[in-house]
């Protein structure tokens, strides 16, 4: 069965730094990309970043690129986002979701965890 | 980046039909292929269409989607409406290195 477990989610300053992980399980974790999306509070759904799956190639939605970077172990399985200079609009459930689509580019989320919260406060 | 128009809500009464439209502004809408979520309150998205009109297994096949081009439209069709089918329900395609969402469609069955 495919388990995609988020953590590390919390409240953080304006300005501060959070590291969230996404603990897979059930399948063979370096054969698949993955992503990053996020929901803020009653909003719908955006996307955060890609990686592939030697995380060799990572893509960014404007709105992080610079601040934000997606990594991943393979060994561990495990699926990671470090989040810097954050901001207040960056409040959300943080999902990671397993991309099954075309190679290299993100397409097709077909399994998500169930999402961990990250409040950003002045 | 592109963007994806749906409607805010639509209701329907239970074992009726109903439409969700997911409408590109710009640029082709059969380009890249379109996948729709649900999300029931509390939880986390699912995926119940892939590839304009596949089914991923375990969703029912009351669901289908289906490309109007005529429109630039993608269309999330769900028949024998339950109450469980209560959810939000997005849409979702992507170009280059960009996956776009479109904001948002709450169903109501009553």
């Amino acid at each position: 069965e495919v388990q995609l477990v988020e953590s590390g989610g919390g409240l953080v300053k304006s300005g501060g730094s959070l590291r969230l992980s996404c603990a897979a399980s059930g399948f063979i974790f370096s054969s698949f990309e993955m992503i990053w999306v996020r929901q803020a509070p009653g909003r719908g759904l955006e996307w955060v970043s890609y990686i592939s799956g030697r995380g060799s190639v990572m893509y960014y939605a404007d709105s992080v690129k610079g601040r934000f970077t997606i990594s991943r172990d393979n060994a561990q399985s495990s699926l990671y986002l470090q989040m810097n200079r954050l901001r207040a609009e960056d409040t959300a459930v943080y999902y990671c979701a397993r991309d099954f689509g075309r190679p290299g580019i993100p397409d097709r989320a077909d399994y998500w965890g169930q999402g961990t919260l990250v409040t950003v406060f002045s | 980046n592109f963007v994806l128009t749906q409607p805010h809500s639509v209701s329907e009464s239970p074992g009726k039909t109903v439409t969700i439209s997911c409408t590109r502004p710009s640029g082709n809408i059969a380009s890249k292929s379109v996948q729709w979520y649900q999300q029931r309150p509390g939880s986390a998205p699912t995926n119940v269409i892939y590839e304009d009109k596949e089914r991923p297994s375990g969703v029912p096949d009351r669901f289908s989607g289906s490309i109007d081009s005529s429109s630039n439209s993608a269309s999330l069709t769900i028949s024998g409406l339950k109450t469980e089918d209560e959810a939000d329900y997005y849409c979702q395609s992507y170009d280059g290195g960009n996956m776009v969402f479109g904001g948002g469609t709450k169903l109501t069955v009553l």
